[in-house]
């Protein structure tokens, strides 16, 4: 079965940071690019940014809000995708999901984790 | 930057047909997929390259894309559609998410 299981999420003080892991099993990992997506409560899907397959090149892209805080990354070797978000602040609260590239999609979501930054 | 542009809710009767839009500069140049959403569960990507259901999506969903619009039809509604969809597209290496719509089944 595919699959993506998120993990790090909890409450953080505003300022600090926090890392989010995302493990993949049931596909190939480093064949797909991998990335995240995070919703606010009550709030629609933004997207945070991805990491290209290393056949690819493996850079990174980042939705223009978060490429100078939020840095994304992948170990092959463990098929895991982790985000690092520093500079926490408020509005970064909510469910973080981690996603699945593939044929112009995000084919498998995680089960979300959720980030609140609250003091 | 891209903008995609969902109406935020849609009404249908059960057994009628439900069509959502979304709306984006040269849309059909892109490829659109639309995602479903229900409370406290994970997004599921219903449609994708415009047009195609992944693999365990009912065949009453399908897509289309052209112009500056894409639209996801849902055929005999039923009230287990009733969810947030929203739809995404690629902009260079940026994906772009629509606002969402609320399709209410009643």
């Amino acid at each position: 079965e595919v699959q993506l299981v998120e993990s790090g999420g909890g409450l953080v003080q505003p300022g600090r940071s926090l890392r989010l892991s995302c493990t993949g099993s049931g596909f190939i990992f480093r064949d797909h690019g991998m990335g995240w997506v995070r919703q606010a409560p009550g709030k629609g899907l933004e997207w945070v940014g991805f990491i290209k397959r290393k056949r690819s090149g493996g850079t990174t892209h980042y939705a223009a809000s978060m490429e100078d805080r939020f840095i994304i990354s992948r170990d092959d070797s463990k098929d895991i995708v982790y985000v690092q978000m520093n500079s926490l602040k408020t509005e970064d609260t909510g469910v973080y999901y981690c996603t699945r590239d593939s044929d112009w999609s995000l084919d498998v979501w995680g089960q979300g984790t959720t980030v609140t930054v609250s003091s | 930057s891209y903008d995609l542009t969902q109406p935020p809710a849609v009404s249908v009767s059960p057994g009628q047909t439900a069509s959502i839009t979304c709306s984006g500069d040269k849309l059909g140049n892109k490829h659109a997929c639309w995602y479903q959403q229900k409370p406290g569960q994970s997004p599921v990507l219903v449609i994708y390259q415009d047009m195609k259901r992944p693999s365990g999506i009912p065949e009453r969903f399908s897509g289309s894309n052209s112009g500056n619009t894409a639209t996801l039809t849902i055929t005999g509604t039923q009230a287990m559609d009733e969810a947030d969809y929203y739809c995404q597209a690629w902009d260079s290496d940026t994906v772009v998410f629509g606002g969402g719509t609320k399709l209410t089944v009643l």
